[in-house]
């Protein structure tokens, strides 16, 4: 059973604070994929990352993929209130169709 | 583009009734659809994954009696919820992988389902 690491589980920061998110795992993915989720509603897709050392820049968000494939990162620069969300990592592997969620981190960003 | 929508947004019913969720690709194919459980401050929990013209598969300890799952079209999945108790409720996701689109296995997801059973 391919399992996803994902820490902290918890993050509450001060806006303009940077922060890291990671995800990772033993096993190796042949793609991973970073959501965010706002309370009652669905994920919505905020990347995705195919190649080994794949690094990714959405605004203030950089995504990294481990040059194994078997990790990544969610860096955000200067935190918002507005990037208050859950972020979920999930990943597939060489033969899968099926996603393999990571636990999630519920991050807070007070004004 | 990649959008799919879920009906109802949220839903109460009493305890013993059968709810259908439905789950529609708008802008593209989808012959895969997955279906999702999600507590609340928890990551999505897999229930089944949805085939179009073929049985759904089921997750180990999901009930396919009581989780009904058709794919009849490329463009909609349905979930019903047979004989819901207190216990189902919660809140469902679906997803849609883009048929036509790049084998990264990205999954589209609905706005999900409220549903609250008494």
């Amino acid at each position: 059973t391919q399992l996803l690491e994902q820490s902290p589980q918890f993050l509450s920061i001060q806006e303009g604070e940077n922060l890291t998110v990671y995800c990772n795992s033993s096993s190796v993915f042949s793609s991973l994929q970073w959501y965010r989720q706002e309370p009652g509603e669905g994920p919505v897709l905020l990347v995705t990352v195919v190649t080994g050392g794949e690094v990714k820049k959405l605004k203030r968000l950089t995504f990294q993929f481990g040059d194994a494939r078997k990790d990544s990162s969610l860096h955000i620069t200067a935190a918002q209130p507005g990037d208050t969300g859950l972020y979920l990592c999930a990943a597939s592997g060489e033969y899968g169709n099926k996603l393999v969620f990571g636990a999630g981190t519920i991050l807070r960003v007070k004004s | 583009g990649a959008v799919v929508s879920q009906h109802p947004s949220w839903v109460i019913c009493k305890s013993g009734t059968s709810v259908k969720i439905e789950c529609r690709s708008l802008d593209f194919q989808a012959t895969t659809m997955f279906w999702y459980r999600q507590f609340p401050k928890q990551s999505l929990m897999l229930m089944a994954t949805s085939n179009e013209g073929s049985k759904a598969t089921y997750e180990q300890g999901v009930e396919k009696d009581k989780f009904l799952i058709n794919h009849a079209s490329l463009t909609l999945s349905t979930l019903t919820v047979t004989s819901a108790h207190p216990e189902d409720s919660s809140f469902y996701i679906c997803s849609a992988r883009d048929s036509g689109g790049a084998s990264y296995n990205e999954q589209f997801f609905g706005p999900g389902t409220r549903l609250t059973v008494l």
